[in-house]
């Protein structure tokens, strides 16, 4: 069975920092594209950034450049995304979501969520 | 730009049909969207993936009630035999290179 599970949010400081972490079960992460979407409180799903199957190719919304950095471990099955100089305007429950190969345009499996709260 | 147009909201009763649209912006009528259901406090659910044909493949587990068409720019999924557990925000999702875009979603109420 696919399963994700989000860890590592938190409250953070205007421009603190945080890693969030997605353990993957089910299927190795070396041969799927993945993706972490967030979604603000009350509002809809926005694309954040994505790493190829690879690991050579990585995408990031204009939103989060220069600021995010998504990873991975494949010992350990696991994808990462590093949050830094974070916003007030980062706050959102971040998922991480599998996408299907082979063109990785759309996700199949997603995780519960974590949340992320920027505030002073 | 690549952008998916979605009603904010919608409405149907216990054991009805109903049919959500999803509009790709001028320029991508040949785009597949993909369709996922999330219910309030969970994480989204993927539904299916819906071609510009009208062929869609669905996600495991996803009931024969859920289905796709397709014409021109807009994408439809339809639910038949509305079940309270239906009641969601439907968000569908397209992609361009290096870029995931979502719509604003529907929020679908059982009545």
């Amino acid at each position: 069975e696919v399963q994700l599970l989000e860890s590592g949010g938190g409250l953070v400081q205007p421009g603190g920092s945080l890693r969030l972490s997605c353990t993957a079960s089910g299927f190795s992460i070396s041969t799927y594209a993945m993706s972490w979407v967030r979604q603000a409180p009350g509002k809809g799903l926005e694309w954040v950034s994505s790493i190829s199957s690879t690991a050579f190719t990585i995408y990031y919304a204009d939103s989060v450049q220069g600021r995010f950095t998504i990873s991975r471990d494949i010992s350990k099955n696991m994808l990462y995304l590093q949050l830094d100089s974070l916003r007030a305007e980062d706050t959102a429950v971040y998922f991480c979501a599998r996408a299907v190969p082979p063109h990785a345009n759309y996700f199949d499996y997603w995780g519960q969520g974590a949340l992320v709260t920027v505030s002073s | 730009q690549l952008v998916l147009t979605q009603s904010p909201s919608a409405s149907a009763s216990l054991g009805a049909a109903v049919k959500l649209t999803c509009t790709l912006s001028s320029g991508h009528k040949s785009y597949a969207v993909a369709w996922h259901q999330q219910q309030p406090g969970k994480g989204p659910r993927f539904l299916m993936k819906l071609n510009s044909d009208g062929s869609h493949t669905k996600g495991d587990g996803i009931p024969d009630r859920f289905s796709g068409s397709s014409s021109g720019a807009e994408r439809y999924i339809s639910i038949s035999s509305l079940q309270s557990e239906d009641e969601a925000d439907y968000y569908c999702q397209t992609w361009d290179t290096g870029n995931w875009v979502f719509g604003g979603g529907t929020r679908l109420t059982v009545l």
